[in-house]
């Protein structure tokens, strides 16, 4: 099946650049995603990226598409304590018209003063 | 109130008792999913519904068995549970439009003994 990697953990000072990376195989992806997990939460759309963009900005995130390399980043500017949270990166391919998302095993990210 | 609602949000239980989790949702969604998180594997598809007719496996549905009782209603069974089957379960709903985003509810904690 389509797969979707990202590391596990990174580890920032707050008011610093946060960039998560995610890599993914399916050649027919349609939408990537990002979504953000606080502890003891669900998961929440942070933002997606349709496949024939390369890039989309909202407030602090960037997200960034290599479509050629299969390669998606989520830059978040100034990154603040409460940005600590688990990232998931997903894709979905519009084939059959399912759009059900595979979801990467998820970034920590841990935010220190 | 949450658009998305899960019961219990913790259970404790033993080998072999059958457990039924229930999902509920006020988004007027078509499509609901049940999920399993595991640290460090991400998250899994167990069971989706894209109407209150269809019902299909995900990865991971040995075990499990689901019923979509009503277009606002979607509950997980697990028929007689084992030790591994101890995670953290989410529901989801979209709308099966566009980017087809997911809204997940808060989870539940499932223990087996």
């Amino acid at each position: 099946g389509e797969d979707v990697e990202q590391s596990l953990f990174l580890s920032v000072r707050e008011g610093d650049s946060s960039v998560i990376n995610c890599t993914y195989t399916d050649s027919s992806s349609t939408y990537l995603y990002w979504y953000k997990q606080e502890p003891g939460a669900g998961l929440q759309l942070l933002t997606y990226i349709f496949s024939n963009m390369d890039m989309k900005q909202d407030q602090r995130l960037t997200v960034l598409l290599n479509k050629k390399d299969k390669h998606l980043s989520l830059r978040i500017a100034d990154t603040q304590t409460g940005d600590s949270a688990i990232y998931f990166c997903a894709e979905s391919d519009a084939s059959g018209g399912s759009y059900i998302p595979t979801f990467g095993r998820g970034t920590s990210l841990i935010v220190h003063p | 109130d949450a658009d998305v609602t899960q019961t219990p949000r913790n259970r404790i239980t033993k080998t072999g008792k059958r457990i039924m989790l229930e999902c509920s949702q006020t988004k007027g969604h078509d499509r609901m999913y049940w999920y399993r998180q595991d640290p460090g594997l991400g998250l899994r598809l167990i069971y989706y519904s894209f109407d209150v007719k269809d019902i299909n496996k995900g990865e991971i549905s040995d075990g499990y068995s689901v019923s979509r009782q009503a277009q606002a209603k979607f509950s997980l069974s697990l028929e007689s549970a084992i030790p591994n089957q101890t995670a953290l379960y989410f529901c989801a709903t979209s709308a099966g439009q566009g980017a087809d985003t997911q809204y997940f509810g808060p989870g539940t904690r499932l223990t087996v003994l």
